[in-house]
């Protein structure tokens, strides 16, 4: 099993420029989320999609949107990348969102080091 | 907003030292969950929460879950190198999980 799948692992940008992170698994789970992860500040969760075919904001969506393409696959866009969003991005996936299952343990990727000119 | 504060930042232990690091939430979140980062890596589930004053061990690590349940910590006795990492508490509220900012666990041999 690979697990959450996540590509490019590195990218280097200027501002301006557009992108998408994609993000794959292949563990049958239902949530997906995009989180970045900044020196200081852990991980903030930019969008989630709690199940395929819906998507919310996290704590910090501006300047980027998301697809959850199928049940698969969710991917992250910057559409006109900023120097603010120079960051590691990690995707991460769970089989469901429910305060007393152990279903909802977070799976993560293996990251992808996104830098902004 | 939704925030889970984490401390200290860092931490730098001799080897077979004790290690804590604290999380505090601003509202009563429904589980807590601890995740551990190696240097260069991604963050990998340590265990989970969920009710109130629970506490749970794994080996030398010991989880605690506050009364409120807006609390948590991770001990670690006696460190060793292999504890090296960031540890992050990550809180479920409204099906959103509110990571901690981490903690930054150096261990000297």
């Amino acid at each position: 099993n690979a697990g959450v799948t996540q590509t490019p692992k590195f990218q280097v940008l200027k501002t301006g420029q557009s992108m998408t992170l994609q993000c794959a698994q292949d563990m049958n789970h239902n949530s997906m989320y995009w989180y970045r992860q900044d020196p200081g500040m852990g991980l903030r969760l930019i969008y989630y999609s709690a199940s395929e075919g819906t998507t919310d904001k996290g704590e910090v969506p501006n300047g980027y949107n998301v697809s959850r393409l199928n049940k698969r696959e969710f991917s992250l866009r910057l559409e006109s990348a900023a120097p603010s969003q120079t960051s590691v991005y990690f995707c991460a996936s769970s089989e469901m969102v429910r305060a007393e299952s152990g279903a909802n343990v977070l799976t993560f990727g293996a990251g992808s080091r996104l830098t902004v000119l | 907003g939704q925030q889970v504060m984490q401390i200290p930042q860092y931490q730098h232990v001799q080897e077979g030292e004790d290690f804590t690091t604290y999380c505090n939430s601003s509202t009563t979140l429904s589980n807590i969950q601890w995740y551990k980062q190696r240097p260069g890596g991604h963050p990998v589930f340590l265990i989970q929460l969920v009710k109130s004053g629970e506490v749970k061990k794994q080996k030398r690590l010991t989880f605690q879950f506050g009364e409120a349940k807006k609390n948590s910590s991770l001990h670690i006795t006696a460190t060793q190198t292999t504890d090296v990492g960031t540890y992050f508490c990550a809180g479920l509220n409204f099906n959103k999980f509110y990571f901690g900012s981490g903690t930054k666990l150096n261990v000297k041999p």
